[in-house]
Protein backbone atom coordinates (compact mmCIF):
# COMPACT_ATOMS: atom_id res chain seq x y z
CA UNK A 1 0.00 0.00 0.00
CA UNK A 2 1.18 3.68 -0.62
CA UNK A 3 1.54 5.76 2.08
CA UNK A 4 2.86 9.47 2.12
CA UNK A 5 4.27 11.15 5.14
CA UNK A 6 4.59 14.91 6.12
CA UNK A 7 6.15 14.73 9.96
CA UNK A 8 5.40 18.79 10.45
CA UNK A 9 1.89 19.95 10.86
CA UNK A 10 3.32 23.46 11.49
CA UNK A 11 6.62 25.03 10.26
CA UNK A 12 6.84 28.58 11.08
CA UNK A 13 10.05 30.45 9.53
CA UNK A 14 10.82 34.35 9.14
CA UNK A 15 10.74 36.30 5.56
CA UNK A 16 13.85 35.55 3.73
CA UNK A 17 14.51 32.08 5.72
CA UNK A 18 15.04 29.32 3.69
CA UNK A 19 12.31 27.14 4.03
CA UNK A 20 12.05 23.05 4.10
CA UNK A 21 9.07 21.31 3.42
CA UNK A 22 9.65 17.32 4.27
CA UNK A 23 7.83 14.39 2.32
CA UNK A 24 8.35 10.96 2.55
CA UNK A 25 6.75 8.21 0.69
CA UNK A 26 6.25 4.46 0.70
CA UNK A 27 5.73 2.66 -2.48
CA UNK A 28 7.40 -0.21 -4.16
CA UNK A 29 6.87 0.65 -7.78
CA UNK A 30 8.04 4.09 -9.59
CA UNK A 31 5.93 6.75 -8.10
CA UNK A 32 4.50 9.99 -9.58
CA UNK A 33 4.90 13.09 -6.84
CA UNK A 34 3.50 15.95 -6.22
CA UNK A 35 2.80 19.63 -4.02
CA UNK A 36 0.10 21.02 -3.91
CA UNK A 37 -0.43 24.06 -2.17
CA UNK A 38 -3.69 25.69 -0.63
CA UNK A 39 -3.89 29.28 0.02
CA UNK A 40 -5.78 30.56 2.75
CA UNK A 41 -9.69 30.98 0.88
CA UNK A 42 -8.70 29.29 -2.53
CA UNK A 43 -8.41 26.33 -4.22
CA UNK A 44 -6.68 23.35 -3.75
CA UNK A 45 -3.96 23.87 -6.75
CA UNK A 46 -0.64 21.87 -7.98
CA UNK A 47 2.72 23.61 -7.23
CA UNK A 48 5.00 21.18 -8.97
CA UNK A 49 5.25 17.68 -10.25
CA UNK A 50 8.56 15.50 -9.96
CA UNK A 51 8.91 14.85 -13.41
CA UNK A 52 8.64 18.84 -14.59
CA UNK A 53 11.71 19.54 -12.49
CA UNK A 54 10.51 22.97 -12.85
CA UNK A 55 10.99 25.71 -10.42
CA UNK A 56 7.37 27.08 -9.08
CA UNK A 57 7.51 30.55 -7.20
CA UNK A 58 11.03 29.83 -6.68
CA UNK A 59 9.88 26.23 -4.94
CA UNK A 60 11.96 23.20 -6.05
CA UNK A 61 11.47 19.68 -4.79
CA UNK A 62 13.70 16.69 -5.42
CA UNK A 63 12.83 13.16 -5.62
CA UNK A 64 15.41 10.87 -4.07
CA UNK A 65 14.85 7.43 -4.40
CA UNK A 66 17.22 5.81 -2.10
CA UNK A 67 15.39 8.20 0.96
CA UNK A 68 12.19 7.79 -0.36
CA UNK A 69 11.62 11.49 -0.02
CA UNK A 70 10.24 14.39 -1.95
CA UNK A 71 10.81 17.57 0.00
CA UNK A 72 9.99 20.75 -1.24
CA UNK A 73 12.42 23.73 -0.51
CA UNK A 74 12.48 27.64 -1.12
CA UNK A 75 15.80 29.32 -0.42
CA UNK A 76 14.65 32.42 0.33
CA UNK A 77 10.94 32.53 1.85
CA UNK A 78 8.14 34.98 1.55
CA UNK A 79 5.33 35.96 3.61
CA UNK A 80 2.43 35.18 0.50
CA UNK A 81 4.03 31.31 0.98
CA UNK A 82 2.20 31.07 4.00
CA UNK A 83 -0.56 28.17 3.08
CA UNK A 84 -1.25 24.69 3.67
CA UNK A 85 1.15 22.25 1.62
CA UNK A 86 0.43 18.78 0.56
CA UNK A 87 2.66 15.91 -0.91
CA UNK A 88 1.04 13.54 -3.14
CA UNK A 89 1.66 10.37 -4.65
CA UNK A 90 0.01 8.79 -7.57
CA UNK A 91 0.96 4.77 -8.80
CA UNK A 92 0.77 3.88 -12.50
CA UNK A 93 -0.60 7.11 -13.52
CA UNK A 94 -3.57 7.53 -11.67
CA UNK A 95 -3.94 3.85 -9.69
CA UNK A 96 -5.08 5.58 -6.72
CA UNK A 97 -3.65 9.08 -5.46
CA UNK A 98 -2.67 9.72 -1.91
CA UNK A 99 -2.13 12.77 -0.60
CA UNK A 100 -0.25 13.02 2.51
CA UNK A 101 -1.42 14.78 5.92
CA UNK A 102 -0.40 18.29 5.03
CA UNK A 103 2.05 20.56 6.41
CA UNK A 104 0.91 24.54 7.28
CA UNK A 105 3.45 26.69 6.62
CA UNK A 106 3.62 30.52 8.13
CA UNK A 107 6.10 32.97 7.21
CA UNK A 108 6.61 35.43 10.06
CA UNK A 109 7.19 39.06 9.04
CA UNK B 1 -11.55 29.21 -18.94
CA UNK B 2 -14.44 28.80 -16.57
CA UNK B 3 -12.69 26.43 -13.12
CA UNK B 4 -14.42 23.55 -11.62
CA UNK B 5 -17.76 24.24 -10.43
CA UNK B 6 -19.74 22.29 -7.61
CA UNK B 7 -22.99 22.06 -6.84
CA UNK B 8 -24.08 23.33 -4.20
CA UNK B 9 -21.45 24.61 -1.81
CA UNK B 10 -23.38 24.14 1.60
CA UNK B 11 -25.62 21.03 2.54
CA UNK B 12 -27.15 19.71 5.28
CA UNK B 13 -28.39 16.39 5.78
CA UNK B 14 -29.42 13.95 8.57
CA UNK B 15 -28.46 10.60 9.12
CA UNK B 16 -30.11 7.80 6.88
CA UNK B 17 -31.05 10.45 3.84
CA UNK B 18 -29.24 9.79 0.67
CA UNK B 19 -27.42 13.14 -1.07
CA UNK B 20 -26.32 14.05 -4.49
CA UNK B 21 -23.49 16.15 -5.53
CA UNK B 22 -22.39 17.82 -8.52
CA UNK B 23 -19.36 18.43 -10.52
CA UNK B 24 -18.70 20.50 -13.58
CA UNK B 25 -14.97 20.25 -14.87
CA UNK B 26 -12.89 22.61 -17.13
CA UNK B 27 -14.44 22.61 -20.48
CA UNK B 28 -12.33 20.23 -22.73
CA UNK B 29 -11.48 18.22 -18.91
CA UNK B 30 -12.78 13.80 -19.43
CA UNK B 31 -11.62 13.09 -16.40
CA UNK B 32 -12.83 14.02 -12.87
CA UNK B 33 -11.94 12.68 -9.51
CA UNK B 34 -13.32 12.95 -5.70
CA UNK B 35 -11.85 13.60 -3.01
CA UNK B 36 -12.73 13.56 0.99
CA UNK B 37 -11.42 15.78 2.91
CA UNK B 38 -12.18 15.81 7.37
CA UNK B 39 -9.57 17.41 9.79
CA UNK B 40 -8.80 13.60 10.72
CA UNK B 41 -7.76 11.57 7.84
CA UNK B 42 -7.01 14.75 5.72
CA UNK B 43 -7.81 14.30 1.83
CA UNK B 44 -8.91 11.00 0.70
CA UNK B 45 -9.47 9.54 -2.79
CA UNK B 46 -12.93 8.29 -3.62
CA UNK B 47 -13.11 7.87 -6.96
CA UNK B 48 -12.50 8.89 -10.97
CA UNK B 49 -13.91 8.57 -13.88
CA UNK B 50 -13.29 9.06 -17.40
CA UNK B 51 -15.59 8.78 -20.60
CA UNK B 52 -18.52 7.92 -18.28
CA UNK B 53 -16.44 4.64 -16.30
CA UNK B 54 -14.86 4.52 -12.90
CA UNK B 55 -11.55 4.22 -14.05
CA UNK B 56 -9.77 3.85 -10.43
CA UNK B 57 -11.61 3.55 -6.72
CA UNK B 58 -10.27 4.63 -3.49
CA UNK B 59 -10.85 2.35 -0.07
CA UNK B 60 -14.49 3.50 0.71
CA UNK B 61 -17.79 1.55 1.43
CA UNK B 62 -20.15 0.74 -1.08
CA UNK B 63 -22.31 3.50 -0.12
CA UNK B 64 -19.99 6.13 -1.85
CA UNK B 65 -20.93 5.44 -5.54
CA UNK B 66 -20.55 8.52 -8.56
CA UNK B 67 -21.38 8.75 -12.31
CA UNK B 68 -20.01 10.65 -15.12
CA UNK B 69 -22.16 11.79 -18.29
CA UNK B 70 -21.07 12.11 -21.74
CA UNK B 71 -20.12 15.77 -21.44
CA UNK B 72 -18.08 15.15 -18.48
CA UNK B 73 -20.11 16.93 -15.80
CA UNK B 74 -20.15 14.11 -12.74
CA UNK B 75 -22.16 13.42 -9.49
CA UNK B 76 -21.23 11.61 -6.21
CA UNK B 77 -23.77 10.04 -4.09
CA UNK B 78 -23.40 8.91 -0.79
CA UNK B 79 -26.65 6.96 0.65
CA UNK B 80 -27.21 6.02 4.02
CA UNK B 81 -25.69 8.82 5.45
CA UNK B 82 -23.34 8.79 8.93
CA UNK B 83 -22.28 11.11 10.74
CA UNK B 84 -19.22 10.28 10.04
CA UNK B 85 -19.24 11.43 6.36
CA UNK B 86 -19.62 14.99 7.44
CA UNK B 87 -16.69 16.28 5.25
CA UNK B 88 -15.83 18.77 2.78
CA UNK B 89 -16.01 17.00 -0.60
CA UNK B 90 -13.53 17.73 -3.67
CA UNK B 91 -13.95 17.70 -7.12
CA UNK B 92 -11.15 17.85 -9.20
CA UNK B 93 -10.52 17.53 -13.17
CA UNK B 94 -7.89 16.87 -15.71
CA UNK B 95 -7.54 16.61 -19.16
CA UNK B 96 -7.27 12.73 -19.71
CA UNK B 97 -6.99 10.21 -17.03
CA UNK B 98 -3.93 9.58 -15.06
CA UNK B 99 -5.17 11.82 -12.78
CA UNK B 100 -1.12 13.99 -13.64
CA UNK B 101 -2.73 17.69 -13.55
CA UNK B 102 -5.51 18.26 -11.58
CA UNK B 103 -7.63 21.34 -11.20
CA UNK B 104 -9.85 21.63 -8.21
CA UNK B 105 -13.48 23.35 -7.37
CA UNK B 106 -14.12 24.85 -3.99
CA UNK B 107 -15.65 21.98 -2.54
CA UNK B 108 -18.88 21.17 -0.93
CA UNK B 109 -19.20 21.28 2.97
CA UNK B 110 -21.47 18.16 4.00
CA UNK B 111 -22.61 18.41 6.99
CA UNK B 112 -24.51 15.72 8.66
CA UNK B 113 -26.71 15.98 11.37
Amino acid sequence: AQRVTQPEKLLSVFKGAPVELKCNYSYSGSPELFWYVQYSRQRLQLLLRHISRESIKGFTADLNKGETSFHLKKPFAQEEDSAMYYCALSENYGQNFVFGPGTRLSVLP
Amino acid sequence: KAGVTQTPRYLIKTRGQQVTLSCSPISGHRSVSWYQQTPGQGLQFLFEYFSETQRNKGNFPGRFSGRQFSNSRSEMNVSTLELGDSALYLCASSLMTGILEQYFGPGTRLTVT
